[in-house]
């Protein structure tokens, strides 16, 4: 079975910090895995995509990476502002274009 | 462009009742995805629709339909409405490549209240 864990579930740092949010995959065999943000009761907005050829990709503050035989993927935020406060989604693509979720590191970042 | 829209934002029902909520794509986009959200969780695969067919589903009950129509949009249809499905629904869109993958755009969501 496909699935997808995220740990921690929560933190809480203050600001300036930078972080690691961590995110398993049980099936090697991924097409992708892509990063979420959500804020409270709203949508997913993509932050970051790596194709299953990379290693890592990068925006801005943020850079995940992807590490296809141990499973794993992390997200690295840099110098973390408040803004940043939200819940972080991964999700992985497999040969069926549907993506398989975890279920969210929720962070909270304060001044 | 508007991206991917979905009506309503919040809707309130009664268990036994049935819903449907609406998905417009981002432009250029012909498929649809429609994901459901409970609180808390990640959110899980309903089904996509490419062409106007369920092109595949996720472990949902058939009280779970939808439909595409010509111009791309789309219709979540939930019958006889359960407590339990009670969630965020999002629907995201997307264009699909058979040679490739193609980033999935998600919409603000659907809070759908079962009382």
């Amino acid at each position: 079975k496909q699935e997808v864990t995220q740990i921690p579930a929560a933190l809480s740092v203050p600001e300036g910090e930078n972080l690691v949010l961590n995110c398993s995959f049980t099936d090697s065999a991924i097409y992708n895995l892509q990063w979420f943000r959500q804020d409270p009761g709203k949508g997913l907005t993509s932050l970051l995509l790596i194709q299953s050829s990379q290693r890592e990709q990068t925006s801005g503050r943020l850079n995940a990476s992807l590490d296809k035989s141990s499973g794993r993927s992390t997200l690295y935020i840099a110098a973390s502002q408040p803004g940043d406060s939200a819940t972080y989604l991964c999700a992985a693509l497999y040969n069926t274009d549907k993506l398989i979720f975890g279920t969210g590191t929720r962070l909270q970042v304060f001044p | 462009d508007a991206g991917v829209t979905q009506s309503p934002t919040h809707l309130i029902k009664t268990r036994g009742q049935q819903v449907t909520l609406r998905c417009s794509p981002k432009s250029g986009h012909d498929t649809v995805s429609w994901y459901q959200q409970a609180l808390g969780q990640g959110p899980q695969f309903i089904f996509q629709y490419y062409e106007e067919e369920e092109r595949q589903r996720g472990n949902f009950p058939d009280r779970f339909s939808g439909h595409q129509f010509p111009n791309y949009s789309s219709e979540l249809n939930v019958n006889a409405l359960l407590l339990g499905d009670s969630a965020l629904y999002l629907c995201a869109s997307s264009f699909l490549d058979r040679g490739a993958y193609n980033e999935q755009f998600f919409g603000p969501g659907t809070r759908l209240t079962v009382l």
